[in-house]
């Protein structure tokens, strides 16, 4: 398996603009995550999914930051409009009910 | 409440010294699961062990080996005769097993080894 793919790896954007990140997890994981990794608040749980179903979104910031899972192999996280203090690595991760999650390798965003 | 402690923020040693990464857990479930994850320079998170909470043997993987202790809500990971390329961040999880697969993340030990 290629493991959890990430695109696009790396995105610079203007404050205001939309930016949309995208994941395919491991091939039969029920669980897929969001994570946002910065210096100041290390690494969050955004939001995370069972079967394609949101389960917690309580760790999304605000209502700028959207995620959907549309089927068992492709989601999204969309933040529309963006801002400079979302400047982060925004990581997703998929797992098997009870096991280690399995990371991708993350998208740097940088908004200016 | 889930709570995961990393008290060493950062950590310097000499190459092939051994290095041990603290790790405390809290956590009302008596059925949870401990993890450690590597984050080297690169970037990417890297799965390294999990741990259930019936399991309190000692597991030990080449230089790497984890202590865990269920007495002192504690799981610590060591590496014997440390080399650069284990140079990274390493994370400390728990999960709960009631609380559907979220995983908790300590905040970090950043450790440099020095040539």
């Amino acid at each position: 398996d290629a493991g959890v793919i990430q695109s696009p790896r790396h995105e610079v954007t203007e404050m205001g603009q939309e930016v949309t990140l995208r994941c395919k997890p491991i091939s039969g994981h029920d669980y897929l995550f969001w994570y946002r990794q910065t210096m100041m608040r290390g690494l969050e749980l955004l939001i995370y999914f069972n079967n394609n179903v949101p389960i917690d979104d309580s760790g999304m910031p605000e209502d700028r930051f959207s995620a959907k899972m549309p089927n068992a192999s492709f989601s999204t996280l969309k933040i529309q409009p963006s801002e400079p203090r979302d400047s982060a690595v925004y990581f997703c991760a998929s797992s098997f009910p009870g096991y280690e999650q399995y990371f991708g390798p993350g998208t740097r965003l940088t908004v200016t | 409440a889930q709570k995961v402690t990393q008290a060493q923020t950062e950590i310097s040693v000499v190459e092939k010294e051994d290095v041990t990464l603290d790790c405390v857990y809290e956590t009302r479930d008596t059925t949870y699961y401990l993890f450690w994850y590597k984050q080297p320079p690169s970037g990417e998170l890297v799965f390294l062990i999990r741990r259930n909470s019936f399991d309190e043997q000692n597991e030990i993987s080449g230089r790497y080996s984890w202590n865990f202790q269920k007495s002192t809500s504690s799981f610590n990971f060591t590496i014997t005769a440390s080399q650069v390329v284990d140079s990274a961040v390493y994370f400390c999880a728990l999960s709960e097993a009631r609380r559907d697969d979220k995983i908790i993340f300590g905040k970090g030990t950043r450790l440099h080894i020095l040539p």
